[in-house]
């Protein structure tokens, strides 16, 4: 059974860091892309950054670009998030999701960032 | 970035009828390799989404087959057939062809009559 479980959210000052996790089990980790996708209280979902299988390349939406870096571990079967200079607007459920067909396909419960001053 | 908007923005429907969801996207999201990169995501109330169609029209894996997904371009749907108490919550596409980002369509909220 494929599993992700994020941590490492919590709150953080506005211009703060945080370092989210996720750790996956049930699949072939190193064979997957896998990327972030986040969700403003009651807002919709905004993907957020993706990594291919080698982490060699990672891929950003524009307004974390230069503030948010993913990244993993194949040998841990570990992803995640790098997040500098935390904005209010950041403040969100963040989900660890596995893609397949080019596209989330299954999905972590999520863990919550409240980024406030 | 392609901008993906859905409609209607909100829907009630009753037991075992049928519903439906428009996605459309500011430009073809037909990929270069000729494949349509749009996706179908359902999310309860609470709890994360799941994907239910990929490219366009493929079920995953224990979607049921009351889910179907049509269109092509700019213009896609999500088909309920028999809308079940279960299938209340949020309905997003997504589109990948032209990323990044993936960019999500606002959400379609279904709720039953």
């Amino acid at each position: 059974e494929v599993q992700l479980v994020e941590s490492g959210g919590g709150l953080v000052q506005t211009g703060g860091s945080l370092r989210l996790s996720c750790a996956v089990s049930g699949f072939t980790f190193s064979g997957y892309w896998m990327s972030w996708v986040r969700q403003a209280p009651g807002k919709g979902l905004e993907w957020v950054a993706n990594i291919n299988q080698g982490g060699s390349e990672g891929f950003y939406v524009d307004s974390v670009k230069g503030r948010f870096t993913i990244s993993r571990d194949n040998a841990k079967n570990s992803l995640y998030l790098q997040m500098n200079r935390l904005r209010d607007d950041d403040t969100a459920v963040y989900y660890c999701t596995r893609e397949l067909y080019g596209a989330p396909e299954d999905w972590g419960p999520g863990t919550l960032v409240t980024v406030s001053s | 970035d392609a901008v993906l908007t859905q409609s209607p923005l909100s829907l009630s429907v009753t037991l075992g009828q049928p519903a439906s969801i428009s996605c459309r996207s500011s430009q073809s999201l037909v990929h270069r390799d000729g494949t349509t990169h749009l996706y179908w995501f359902h999310q309860r109330p609470g709890q994360s989404p799941r994907r239910l169609i990929y490219k366009v029209s493929n079920r995953d894996s224990g979607v049921p087959d009351r889910f179907s997904g049509s269109g092509s371009g700019t213009d896609f749907t999500l088909r309920i057939s028999r809308v079940e108490a279960e299938d209340v919550g949020i309905y997003y596409c997504m589109q990948g062809t032209y990323w990044p980002p993936h960019t999500f369509g606002p959400g379609t909220k279904v709720d039953i009559k």
